[in-house]
């Protein structure tokens, strides 16, 4: 994966505790992105940066909170995480000069 | 972005010539299409992409109907690494934030 590190790779979590994922990238690429993955839904965008604390909604924004304030770290928060958020995580990121995504190894993360 | 069209599953005997399609028959003149692959559990890679003109690189060949309705990705000689989901995506360029919609694509299957 082009310089991107997602952390952790697998969480156990219980309903209603707060959790955060972490994307890292050593690419200096200006956008950033958090995709969910459910099966028989595809991958679907949740929230993406297009610098250090600009960020924007994506489709399926409600129960998540994002922050960048570095340009390699973008972080996806739960604040309080339920069963619907039990999901494959992905972390993507881009130049801009076309529309070329690359996407990091992804965080499993279950919700009991 | 305009509408894609693929199969659910495909398969292709190992060693020969793997043809993926997608119909986008509302594609607008400014819209490429992209294609990614995605391999078991792994995040999304990205192929190749074009406008109008047929495109070839190291992984694969892309050929875009004259009228843009329709395409196909072409991988030469598949192999058993090649079996993947396939997503065939269309969209303008915006310069901007590359927020890609990812339908749930073809399962391509690589046997010997």
């Amino acid at each position: 994966d082009a310089g991107i590190t997602q952390s952790p790779r697998h969480k156990v979590t219980e309903t209603g505790t707060p959790v955060t994922l972490r994307c890292h990238q050593t690419e200096n690429h200006r956008y950033m992105y958090w995709y969910r993955q459910d099966p028989g839904h595809g991958l679907r965008l949740i929230h993406y940066s297009y610098g250090v604390k600009d960020t924007d909604k994506g489709e399926v924004s409600d129960g998540y909170s994002v922050s960048r304030s570095k340009t390699e770290d973008f972080l996806l928060t739960l604040e309080s995480a339920t069963s619907s958020q039990t999901s494959v995580y992905f972390c993507a990121i881009s130049e801009g000069s076309n529309e070329k995504l690359f996407f990091g190894s992804g965080t499993q993360l279950s919700v009991l | 972005d305009a509408k894609t069209t693929q199969p659910t599953s495909m398969d292709c005997a190992e060693g020969r010539a793997a043809n993926l399609p997608c119909n986008h028959s509302t594609i607008s003149g400014n819209e490429y299409v992209y294609w990614y692959r995605q391999i078991h559990s792994q995040g999304p890679q990205y192929i190749i992409h074009g406008l109008k003109n047929n495109e070839t690189n190291e992984m694969a060949s892309l050929i875009i109907t004259e009228d843009r309705k329709s395409s196909t990705l072409i991988l030469p000689h598949a192999t058993l690494r090649d079996t993947a989901v396939y997503y065939c995506i269309v969209r303008a360029y915006t310069g901007t934030a590359s927020k890609l919609t990812f339908g749930t694509g073809t399962r391509l299957q690589v046997t010997l």
